[in-house]
């Protein structure tokens, strides 16, 4: 039983390249989130789930897109990377928003 | 806007000691409001969460109290001790989404 699982745990991308953040859980959960979290600070939400087949922005969606096709992932794309998404990436699922399990998170760097 | 406020952002206090994190929220119309704890390197694991009516919670050394109508919460650690060196987060929930301060560092002297 995992949980929720990251890949990769670390990624340096060249300034536009493209790239996918996988995320997916074994918990049987409906609501999926992706965050981001910048040096010093809390944690942006990029985009979020409440069930497969449906998404939706959160404070910082611009530069990303997910889908979610299945109730088990729910992948981030990067299409055309830029130095300001260099960050560190967390996915979260729960039953709600206030039961939230995160991932380990995904250390990117574009440079 | 819907913004959380983490004061101080970092602490360091000798092995023992109690201390106090404090939170602020810009709209008071929160569902929950929640603590975390992130160690270096690592996701966040939830500690407390008080649901919008309640005024307070408690688990071991750790006690979160809520007050809506100023948009404040504090969180307040009891003989603190080396293990309980982290960043501790608040969130405040809306709708379907959680709202994060920024954090305190803590650090707990042996």
């Amino acid at each position: 039983n995992a949980g929720v699982t990251q890949t990769p745990k670390f990624r340096i991308l060249k300034i536009g390249q493209s790239m996918t953040l996988q995320c997916a859980q074994d918990m049987n959960h409906n609501y999926m989130y992706w965050y981001r979290q910048d040096p010093g600070m809390g944690l942006k939400l990029i985009y979020y789930s409440v069930g497969a087949g449906i998404t939706d922005k959160g404070e910082v969606p611009n530069g990303y897109n997910v889908s979610r096709s299945t109730t088990e992932d729910f992948p981030l794309r990067l299409e055309l990377a830029a130095p300001s998404q260099t960050s560190v990436y967390f996915c979260a699922v729960g039953a709600g928003p206030d039961t939230q399990y995160f991932g380990p998170g995904t250390r990117l760097t574009v440079l | 806007k819907q913004e959380v406020t983490q004061i101080p952002a970092a602490l360091s206090v000798p092995e023992g000691e109690n201390l106090v994190l404090n939170c602020s929220f810009t709209d008071s119309a929160i569902y929950n409001l929640q603590w975390f704890r992130q160690d270096p390197g690592k996701g966040l694991t939830s500690l407390l969460l008080i649901q919008s009516s309640q005024r307070e919670q408690t688990s071991g050394r750790l006690n979160a109290s809520l007050d809506k109508s100023s948009g404040r919460s504090t969180l307040y650690i009891a003989a603190s001790q080396p293990g309980d060196s982290a960043t501790y987060l608040c969130a405040a929930e809306y709708g379907n989404k959680l709202v994060f301060g920024a954090g305190t560092i803590l650090r707990v002297k042996s």
